[in-house]
């Protein structure tokens, strides 16, 4: 079956520093990668839809310059917080689609951001 | 864009008991899913359920796509259940979904 990893699953950084989450496909080529971020008790927000070999399309209201996201690969995503503050402290969660009209989605573990 | 609803809120169950969840769409999808959110976070599909019946061991799901709205049946809960429930409805043909805000289930012994 289609697995997705993400790494780290947890991560604590000081604050004004970057940190870098990836998602990876681990046995299918995944030509859309989406990320989403979740609040404590929240429902998943999606912040920006992957494609492979192009730049991201953020949702409205996501900061692309804080939130740095590379499809370099058909296999690979990184979402990249740039110089981090305590209120990006959250749940960030990846998806991944195998392509146009492969509509089931295949969500990594998540990764746990802490910005002291 | 696309608005999901999802009832309960929240659900406490007795083991064994039965219960059923329900989503609704503001629009037609192209294509649904559940998941179950476990207590460390992970997503669980559950089922890719764009219209029909399905079943699988406890669990059954059921979508009328033409009445825009899924429900989600738990036979049988037994304590492992517990967890947040998420539907989410598909509108791209890219697999952007929407996300309803879940039912939190607390399931007891």
């Amino acid at each position: 079956g289609a697995v997705v990893s993400q790494h780290p699953s947890r991560v604590i950084c000081k604050s004004g520093t970057s940190v870098k989450i990836e998602c990876r496909s681990l046995d299918f080529q995944a030509t859309t990668m989406f990320w989403y971020r979740q609040f404590p008790k929240k429902s998943l927000m999606l912040m920006a839809t992957s494609n492979e070999g192009s730049k991201a399309t953020y949702e409205q209201g996501v900061e692309k310059d804080k939130f740095l996201i590379n499809h370099a690969s058909l296999t690979l995503s990184t979402l990249t917080v740039t110089s981090a503050h305590p209120e990006d402290s959250s749940f960030y969660i990846c998806s991944a689609s195998r392509g146009r009209g492969a509509n089931v989605l295949t969500f990594g573990a998540g990764s746990r951001l802490t910005v002291l | 864009g696309i608005q999901v609803e999802q009832s309960p809120p929240d659900l406490i169950l007795q083991e064994g008991a039965n219960s059923t969840l329900r989503c609704n769409f503001s629009d037609s999808v192209n294509n649904l899913q559940w998941f179950h959110q476990n207590p460390w976070g992970q997503l669980i599909n559950l089922f890719y359920i764009p219209s029909g019946t399905k079943q699988n061991g406890r669990l059954s799901a059921t979508t009328v796509a033409t009445e825009r709205y899924s429900l989600l049946y738990i036979s049988s809960s037994q304590t492992t259940d517990s967890g947040v429930y998420f539907c989410a409805g598909g509108f791209d043909s890219w697999g952007k979904f929407q996300f309803g805000a879940g039912t939190q289930v607390v399931v007891t012994p």
